[in-house]
Order: C-alpha cells, then sequence, then structure tokens
C-alpha cells in the first residue's frame, strides 16, 4: 500500500501523559499536513511542512503540542500533559507542491485520541 | 476555525435518488475541493474545482461553485447505500497554503 500510513490507529491515554503519533507520507510528496477532527465537525488544520521544514502553525497548536518532520520523511505529532480536550481525530494528508500542481491532499486513516 | 457551512447538516434518501449538498464559504478562494470520509476513516479526495470554473463532472458527481455568492453544491446521482458517508467541502487558498473544511453534511443512502 502506498498511500498515506498512521500509528497508532487508537490511543487511549491518562490525563497527564504525553503520546506521540507518527505519519508516513506518499513518498513523494514534500508537503505533510497535521489536522485535528472532533466529533461532528470538519478537520481543523494545525500545521505543515515543506520538506523537513514546518512553514506554519495554527493557533490551535498549543505549546503542549510539536511536531516534527526529520530528513523530510515521516513526521511525528507529540501532546505533552494530554487534557481530556485533546480527545479527538488527528489526521495526516500529504501532497506534492509544485507550480500547477491540484493542490489536492491525500489523508491518513487517522489516529484516534481518547484522554480519559 | 472552519471555513463555511454545508447544507444540509444531515441527509437521508432512498438508494437511487440524487443527493445535493450545498457549501458556502468566507474569503476569496483559489480552488474548491470535496472530500468524502466514512464513518472514523480518513478522508478520500472526490473532486477539485478551480475558481474559474463554474461546473465539473466525474461520473456520478456534479460540483458546481458560484464565487460571487461563494458558494457551492455537489451532486450525487442516483445514489447508492456505499455512498453512505460525511462529505465535507473544503477551500484552499493562496495565501492560507492549506485547506480549510466545513463542517459536513451527513448522507445515509437507505437499500
Amino acid at each position: 500500500d502506498t498511500g498515506v500510513s498512521q500509528d497508532p490507529r487508537h490511543k487511549i491515554t491518562k490525563r497527564g501523559q504525553n503520546v506521540t503519533f507518527r505519519c508516513d507520507p506518499i513518498s513523494e510528496h514534500n508537503r505533510l499536513y497535521w489536522y485535528r477532527q472532533t466529533l461532528g465537525q470538519g478537520p481543523e488544520f494545525l500545521t505543515y511542512f515543506q520538506n523537513e521544514a514546518q512553514l506554519e502553525k495554527s493557533r490551535l497548536l498549543s505549546d503542549r503540542f510539536s511536531a516534527e518532520r526529520p530528513k523530510g520523511s515521516f513526521s511525528t505529532l507529540e501532546i505533552q500533559r494530554t487534557e481530556q480536550g485533546d480527545s479527538a481525530m488527528y489526521l495526516c494528508a500529504s501532497r506534492v507542491a509544485a507550480s500547477g500542481g491540484t493542490d489536492t491532499q491525500y489523508f491518513g486513516p487517522g489516529t484516534r485520541l481518547t484522554v480519559l | 476555525s472552519q471555513q463555511g457551512e454545508e447544507d444540509p447538516q444531515a441527509l437521508s434518501i432512498q438508494e437511487g435518488e440524487n443527493a445535493t449538498m450545498n457549501c458556502s464559504y468566507k474569503t476569496s478562494i483559489n480552488n474548491l475541493q470535496w472530500y468524502r470520509q466514512n464513518s472514523g476513516r480518513g478522508l478520500v479526495h472526490l473532486i477539485l474545482i478551480r475558481s474559474n470554473e463554474r461546473e465539473k463532472h466525474s461520473g456520478r458527481l456534479r460540483v458546481t461553485l458560484d464565487t460571487s455568492k461563494k458558494s457551492s453544491s455537489l451532486l450525487i446521482t442516483a445514489s447508492r447505500a456505499a455512498d453512505t458517508a460525511s462529505y465535507f467541502c473544503a477551500t484552499y487558498s493562496g495565501s492560507a497554503r492549506q485547506l480549510t473544511f466545513g463542517s459536513g453534511t451527513q448522507l445515509t443512502v437507505l437499500p
């Protein structure tokens, strides 16, 4: 399967614990996005990378959140000191950013986080 | 924050009928995209329409865009039970460089 993959698919944690999610984009895609989706809502943008550089962060991305994309390949999203309000589906997407590109993003299956 | 609103929030139809979903947005855009999400899964891209296009077709899908009204519609013809999913519109603008999603329409197609 050459699509976007995310790991784990589900994570249950206790409030105050740290969690880390991984995203493996489609191999030739240089742009990688993280979104958060709560029940009954559309995805909300968190941050994106162009290769290894983090180019934009949403105000939703508090200091407890950090994302990395070392070497411009896979990416990790870490949430420190989790709160119940962090419970959501975390989606990763990737695309090729090039002149004349279609701006279509390809999404992974998501990681569902439940904070008890 | 969500870019816009989708209407209706939920739609239930019989198999074979057509389904129409509407999307309104707030800012100027480069393009508008529609995505489908099956329950608890990731999003799948359906169709993209550029700001200089008014209508686009792909299989059983027809999308219209009215930039003067900042609105779009998605028509699914001859619906099937497998079309049951949530449908989201998403706008892309050059300044934002990321997709901004609406709140979605939950479509249920009854066999």
